[in-house]
Protein backbone atom coordinates (compact mmCIF):
# COMPACT_ATOMS: atom_id res chain seq x y z
CA UNK A 1 0.00 0.00 0.00
CA UNK A 2 1.14 3.70 -0.88
CA UNK A 3 1.45 5.78 1.92
CA UNK A 4 3.84 8.15 4.42
CA UNK A 5 5.40 6.34 7.63
CA UNK A 6 6.34 8.10 10.67
CA UNK A 7 8.11 6.23 13.36
CA UNK A 8 7.87 5.75 16.30
CA UNK A 9 4.26 6.92 17.31
CA UNK A 10 5.64 8.47 20.71
CA UNK A 11 8.68 9.29 22.00
CA UNK A 12 9.86 10.50 24.86
CA UNK A 13 13.34 12.58 25.51
CA UNK A 14 15.29 14.22 28.43
CA UNK A 15 15.66 18.16 27.76
CA UNK A 16 19.22 19.18 26.42
CA UNK A 17 19.38 15.50 23.89
CA UNK A 18 18.95 16.05 20.06
CA UNK A 19 16.34 13.13 18.70
CA UNK A 20 15.72 12.43 14.80
CA UNK A 21 12.05 11.59 14.02
CA UNK A 22 11.58 9.33 10.84
CA UNK A 23 9.68 9.90 7.52
CA UNK A 24 9.15 7.73 4.36
CA UNK A 25 6.99 8.03 1.41
CA UNK A 26 6.60 5.37 -1.14
CA UNK A 27 3.75 7.60 -3.07
CA UNK A 28 6.74 9.04 -5.20
CA UNK A 29 5.39 12.31 -4.46
CA UNK A 30 8.46 15.27 -4.71
CA UNK A 31 7.53 17.44 -2.45
CA UNK A 32 7.86 16.64 1.21
CA UNK A 33 6.97 18.49 4.67
CA UNK A 34 6.81 18.62 8.37
CA UNK A 35 4.72 20.21 10.29
CA UNK A 36 4.10 20.89 14.17
CA UNK A 37 0.99 20.71 15.88
CA UNK A 38 0.25 22.50 18.85
CA UNK A 39 -3.52 22.54 21.17
CA UNK A 40 -5.60 25.15 19.67
CA UNK A 41 -3.32 26.16 17.14
CA UNK A 42 -2.95 25.97 13.18
CA UNK A 43 -0.39 23.45 11.89
CA UNK A 44 3.12 25.44 11.33
CA UNK A 45 5.39 24.17 8.53
CA UNK A 46 8.85 23.75 9.74
CA UNK A 47 10.44 22.92 6.85
CA UNK A 48 10.16 21.58 3.36
CA UNK A 49 12.20 20.14 0.42
CA UNK A 50 10.72 20.02 -3.31
CA UNK A 51 13.62 17.92 -4.93
CA UNK A 52 16.35 16.14 -3.47
CA UNK A 53 19.31 16.99 -1.66
CA UNK A 54 17.06 20.64 -0.92
CA UNK A 55 15.34 22.44 1.06
CA UNK A 56 13.43 25.49 2.65
CA UNK A 57 12.92 26.34 6.06
CA UNK A 58 9.28 27.21 7.25
CA UNK A 59 7.59 29.24 9.37
CA UNK A 60 9.34 27.74 13.12
CA UNK A 61 12.92 26.11 11.37
CA UNK A 62 14.58 27.57 14.49
CA UNK A 63 15.59 24.60 16.34
CA UNK A 64 15.36 22.25 13.76
CA UNK A 65 17.03 20.48 11.12
CA UNK A 66 16.60 18.30 8.19
CA UNK A 67 17.97 16.34 5.29
CA UNK A 68 16.90 14.66 1.84
CA UNK A 69 19.17 12.61 0.91
CA UNK A 70 16.33 10.22 -1.24
CA UNK A 71 13.18 11.11 -2.76
CA UNK A 72 11.47 9.06 -0.21
CA UNK A 73 12.98 10.10 3.14
CA UNK A 74 12.78 13.42 5.01
CA UNK A 75 14.03 12.34 8.72
CA UNK A 76 13.32 15.87 11.53
CA UNK A 77 16.22 16.59 14.00
CA UNK A 78 14.37 18.29 17.18
CA UNK A 79 17.93 19.81 18.59
CA UNK A 80 18.78 20.59 21.86
CA UNK A 81 18.61 24.35 21.51
CA UNK A 82 14.30 23.85 20.09
CA UNK A 83 13.33 26.01 23.45
CA UNK A 84 9.77 24.02 23.74
CA UNK A 85 10.13 20.76 21.97
CA UNK A 86 7.24 18.61 23.24
CA UNK A 87 3.96 18.35 19.93
CA UNK A 88 2.56 16.24 17.99
CA UNK A 89 5.01 16.11 14.61
CA UNK A 90 3.18 15.57 10.89
CA UNK A 91 5.02 14.43 7.97
CA UNK A 92 3.40 14.90 4.63
CA UNK A 93 4.04 15.09 1.06
CA UNK A 94 2.51 15.78 -1.90
CA UNK A 95 3.53 15.89 -5.63
CA UNK A 96 4.31 18.76 -7.71
CA UNK A 97 2.87 19.36 -11.25
CA UNK A 98 0.92 21.95 -13.41
CA UNK A 99 -1.86 21.98 -10.69
CA UNK A 100 -2.29 22.33 -7.68
CA UNK A 101 -2.28 19.00 -5.68
CA UNK A 102 -3.55 18.20 -1.73
CA UNK A 103 -0.68 17.46 0.90
CA UNK A 104 -1.17 13.76 2.38
CA UNK A 105 0.50 13.26 5.71
CA UNK A 106 1.70 9.95 7.81
CA UNK A 107 0.04 9.46 11.24
CA UNK A 108 2.29 11.51 12.99
CA UNK A 109 5.14 11.18 16.10
CA UNK A 110 4.29 12.73 19.43
CA UNK A 111 6.92 13.97 21.65
CA UNK A 112 7.66 14.90 25.04
CA UNK A 113 10.91 16.25 26.25
CA UNK A 114 11.13 16.55 30.41
CA UNK B 1 -0.35 39.10 8.95
CA UNK B 2 -1.69 36.37 7.99
CA UNK B 3 -4.85 34.86 9.25
CA UNK B 4 -7.50 31.91 9.23
CA UNK B 5 -10.65 31.79 11.65
CA UNK B 6 -12.56 29.05 12.39
CA UNK B 7 -14.47 28.32 15.30
CA UNK B 8 -13.08 26.57 18.12
CA UNK B 9 -15.75 24.10 19.01
CA UNK B 10 -19.43 22.92 17.68
CA UNK B 11 -21.83 20.34 18.38
CA UNK B 12 -24.55 18.46 16.35
CA UNK B 13 -26.67 15.71 16.15
CA UNK B 14 -26.88 12.44 14.41
CA UNK B 15 -28.54 12.85 11.47
CA UNK B 16 -28.42 16.40 11.47
CA UNK B 17 -26.42 19.06 8.81
CA UNK B 18 -23.67 20.94 10.12
CA UNK B 19 -21.83 23.87 8.47
CA UNK B 20 -18.24 24.71 9.39
CA UNK B 21 -17.12 28.21 8.66
CA UNK B 22 -13.81 29.40 7.59
CA UNK B 23 -13.00 33.01 6.94
CA UNK B 24 -9.19 34.09 6.05
CA UNK B 25 -6.71 37.39 4.93
CA UNK B 26 -4.08 36.09 3.55
CA UNK B 27 -1.05 37.88 1.31
CA UNK B 28 -2.31 36.11 -2.42
CA UNK B 29 -4.60 32.99 -2.85
CA UNK B 30 -4.03 29.67 -4.54
CA UNK B 31 -6.84 27.62 -3.10
CA UNK B 32 -8.94 26.66 0.05
CA UNK B 33 -8.65 23.01 1.35
CA UNK B 34 -10.74 21.50 3.76
CA UNK B 35 -9.06 18.63 5.98
CA UNK B 36 -10.49 16.29 8.29
CA UNK B 37 -8.52 14.70 11.53
CA UNK B 38 -9.34 12.75 14.17
CA UNK B 39 -7.81 12.93 17.64
CA UNK B 40 -4.23 11.69 17.46
CA UNK B 41 -4.48 10.61 13.79
CA UNK B 42 -3.21 12.43 10.51
CA UNK B 43 -5.27 15.07 8.30
CA UNK B 44 -6.85 13.70 5.64
CA UNK B 45 -7.69 15.56 2.43
CA UNK B 46 -12.05 16.36 2.11
CA UNK B 47 -11.91 19.19 -0.62
CA UNK B 48 -10.17 21.90 -2.36
CA UNK B 49 -11.98 25.04 -4.04
CA UNK B 50 -10.06 27.68 -6.08
CA UNK B 51 -13.42 29.22 -7.75
CA UNK B 52 -16.06 30.30 -6.59
CA UNK B 53 -19.24 27.98 -5.95
CA UNK B 54 -20.21 24.77 -4.10
CA UNK B 55 -18.72 21.56 -4.72
CA UNK B 56 -20.07 18.88 -3.60
CA UNK B 57 -18.85 15.05 -2.46
CA UNK B 58 -21.21 13.12 -0.91
CA UNK B 59 -22.43 14.25 2.17
CA UNK B 60 -19.79 16.83 2.81
CA UNK B 61 -19.85 20.06 0.57
CA UNK B 62 -16.86 22.76 0.48
CA UNK B 63 -18.52 26.23 -0.35
CA UNK B 64 -16.02 29.35 -1.34
CA UNK B 65 -16.63 32.87 -1.74
CA UNK B 66 -12.79 34.66 -2.81
CA UNK B 67 -14.38 38.00 -2.24
CA UNK B 68 -15.40 38.01 0.94
CA UNK B 69 -12.71 35.31 1.86
CA UNK B 70 -14.74 33.08 3.27
CA UNK B 71 -15.61 29.36 2.66
CA UNK B 72 -17.94 26.54 4.99
CA UNK B 73 -17.89 22.74 5.29
CA UNK B 74 -21.48 21.20 5.16
CA UNK B 75 -21.76 17.86 6.57
CA UNK B 76 -25.03 16.20 5.99
CA UNK B 77 -26.46 13.22 7.79
CA UNK B 78 -24.17 13.30 10.54
CA UNK B 79 -22.44 9.86 11.64
CA UNK B 80 -20.75 9.54 15.01
CA UNK B 81 -17.59 8.76 12.95
CA UNK B 82 -17.85 12.42 11.52
CA UNK B 83 -16.85 13.22 15.38
CA UNK B 84 -13.01 14.84 14.49
CA UNK B 85 -11.56 18.34 13.97
CA UNK B 86 -12.01 20.09 10.77
CA UNK B 87 -9.24 22.14 9.40
CA UNK B 88 -9.00 24.87 6.43
CA UNK B 89 -5.98 25.73 4.73
CA UNK B 90 -5.49 28.58 2.10
CA UNK B 91 -2.43 28.44 0.19
CA UNK B 92 -0.79 31.37 -0.50
CA UNK B 93 0.71 33.49 -2.92
CA UNK B 94 3.68 31.62 -2.67
CA UNK B 95 1.89 28.19 -2.34
CA UNK B 96 2.34 28.15 1.20
CA UNK B 97 -0.59 26.60 2.88
CA UNK B 98 -1.45 28.58 5.91
CA UNK B 99 -3.65 26.63 8.62
CA UNK B 100 -6.44 27.79 10.67
CA UNK B 101 -6.64 26.11 14.65
CA UNK B 102 -9.14 23.71 13.45
CA UNK B 103 -12.84 23.35 14.42
CA UNK B 104 -13.58 20.28 16.87
CA UNK B 105 -17.13 18.60 16.03
CA UNK B 106 -18.71 17.03 18.21
CA UNK B 107 -21.97 14.47 17.08
CA UNK B 108 -23.97 13.47 19.87
CA UNK B 109 -26.74 10.61 19.35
Amino acid sequence: DGGITQSPKYLFRKEGQNVTLSCEQNLNHDAMYWYRQDPGQGLRLIYYSQIVNDFQKGDIAEGYSVSREKKESFPLTVTSAQKNPTAFYLCASSQLGDRIYEQYFGPGTRLTVT
Amino acid sequence: GQNIDQPTEMTATEGAIVQINCTYQTSGFNGLFWYQQHAGEAPTFLSYNVLDGLEEKGRFSSFLSRSKGYSYLLLKELQMKDSASYLCAVLDSNYQLIWGAGTKLIIKP
